[in-house]
């Protein structure tokens, strides 16, 4: 069955410290989504980035970076020199062939405080 | 507003009352989305709507719970009887047909069961 595993439930950073948030899925399918979401204190759910299975390739958005790793099943985000507009809970999660794409599996969400 | 639309933003209601849940998609968006936030659980996937197919009712937790979606557009989520266990975020989402697309969430409707 799939499932997402986010083993850091809370990190605390100073602002411009670098920070990665874990992810760690299983899927019995060869073709899947992976897909990072923040969720700020405001409640809304944040799409960041989506990767498919076949695209191992890192990708680096500004201050923001991922690394697909399918040998380990990780989907691994960095923030580079964090800032405080980064708190915010992070969420990795899934979308697999055999459910058509359709639904996502959330992990728990990493909740990161980024203080001044 | 080009995002997706929830209504109301707040609802607390009585336990054993009846509850409905607006929820308004980007426009264009053919896949719709309800899913449910609470702190013991994490998000959890309720309903999917695509197009005019048979909605994936699989993560419906009870018979309580019902979602329609009228012209393709507009759904509404209902909680019948509802209980304690149901107060949570409801969290709408929509997107496009493409295959892996991603889902765009509106703010969602914190209910409160009291």
């Amino acid at each position: 069955a799939q499932k997402v595993t986010q083993a850091q439930t809370e990190i605390s950073v100073v602002e411009k410290e670098d920070v990665t948030l874990d992810c760690v899925y299983e899927t019995r399918d060869t073709t899947y989504y992976l897909f990072w979401y923040k969720q700020p204190p405001s409640g809304e759910l944040v799409f960041l980035i989506r990767r498919n299975s076949f695209d191992e390739q890192n990708e680096i958005s500004g201050r923001y970076s991922w690394n697909f790793q399918k040998s380990t099943s990780s989907f691994n985000f960095t923030i580079t020199a964090s800032q405080v507009v980064d708190s915010a809970v992070y969420f990795c999660a899934l979308s697999e062939a055999g459910r058509g794409y359709s639904t996502l599996t959330f992990g728990k969400g990493t909740m990161l405080l980024v203080s001044p | 507003g080009a995002g997706v639309s929830q209504s109301p933003s707040n609802k607390v209601t009585e336990k054993g009352k009846d509850v409905e849940l607006r929820c308004d998609p980007i426009s264009g968006h053919t896949a719709l989305y309800w899913y449910r936030q609470s702190l013991g659980q994490g998000l959890e996937f309720l309903i999917y709507f695509q197009g005019n197919s048979a909605p994936d009712k699989s993560g419906l937790p009870s018979d309580r719970f019902s979602a329609e979606r009228t012209g393709g557009s507009v759904s509404t989520l209902t909680i019948q009887r509802t209980q304690q266990e149901d107060s949570a975020v409801y969290l709408c989402a929509s997107s496009s047909k493409d295959r892996g697309s991603e889902a765009f969430f509106g703010q969602g409707t914190r209910l409160t069961v009291v």
